[in-house]
């Protein structure tokens, strides 16, 4: 069975700093796809960002880039000049091909300080 | 504007009591999930239906049912058999043949009386 870890609870940074949530996930299959989801106060499901495991290159959106260790089976988050509205809870997900679960972590509560 | 919409945003159930809570899409998904969420916890999957008319249980599906009688529409039916419903549950859908992108819905905060 897969499993994915956060292991940061709770993290908080000042607006414009760069912050890293980190995530990392257990797996016998070679091929899978990671995504990050944001949920802020809402309580509205955001996806964030997704890397396909065959793919060497780091995914990166705007802002937001992950750095993805295949062998290490992890993949965190970085958040370059980090906004107010990042405050949110952030949940990294994996999911294998062909498989329609999408197994999430327990998420790590970031709050962005004025 | 496609979307999925749930109702209702907050719901309260008595001891005893079975409730359903509302889940339709505009997207033409094919795939439908429901995902429950507790405080400090990640999402754990309910039930899941590829197509009309079948489902299948995930993690955590005892207690609960489902029906997907129409493609756009996927109700969940928190049963007298769950003994803690209270949590926060998600409907969300899928593009056809894979989830890498879910959608997801507003959610409905479940409460027990």
């Amino acid at each position: 069975a897969q499993t994915v870890t956060q292991s940061q609870p709770e993290m908080s940074v000042q607006e414009a700093e760069t912050v890293t949530l980190s995530c990392t996930y257990d797996t016998s299959e070679n091929n899978y796809y990671l995504f990050w989801y944001k949920q802020p106060p809402s309580r509205q499901m955001i996806l964030v960002i997704r890397q396909e495991a065959y793919k060497q290159q780091n995914a990166t959106e705007n802002r937001f880039s992950v750095n993805f260790q295949k062998a290490a089976k992890s993949f965190s988050l970085k958040i370059s000049d980090s906004q107010l509205g990042d405050t949110a809870m952030y949940f990294c997900a994996f999911l294998t091909f062909g498989n329609e679960k999408l197994t999430f972590g327990t998420g790590t509560r970031l709050t962005i300080i004025p | 504007d496609g979307g999925i919409t749930q109702s209702p945003k907050y719901l309260f159930r008595k001891e005893g009591q079975n409730v359903t809570l509302s889940c339709e899409q505009n997207l033409n998904h094919d795939a439908m999930y429901w995902y429950r969420q507790d405080p400090g916890q990640g999402l754990r999957l309910i039930y899941y239906s590829q197509i009309v008319n079948d489902f299948q249980k995930g993690d955590i599906a005892e207690g609960y049912s489902v029906s997907r009688e129409k493609k756009e529409s996927f109700p969940l039916t928190v049963t007298s058999a769950q003994k803690n419903p209270t949590a926060f549950y998600l409907c969300a859908s899928s593009t056809p043949d894979s989830n890498e992108k879910l959608f997801f819905g507003s959610g409905t905060q479940l409460s027990v009386l």
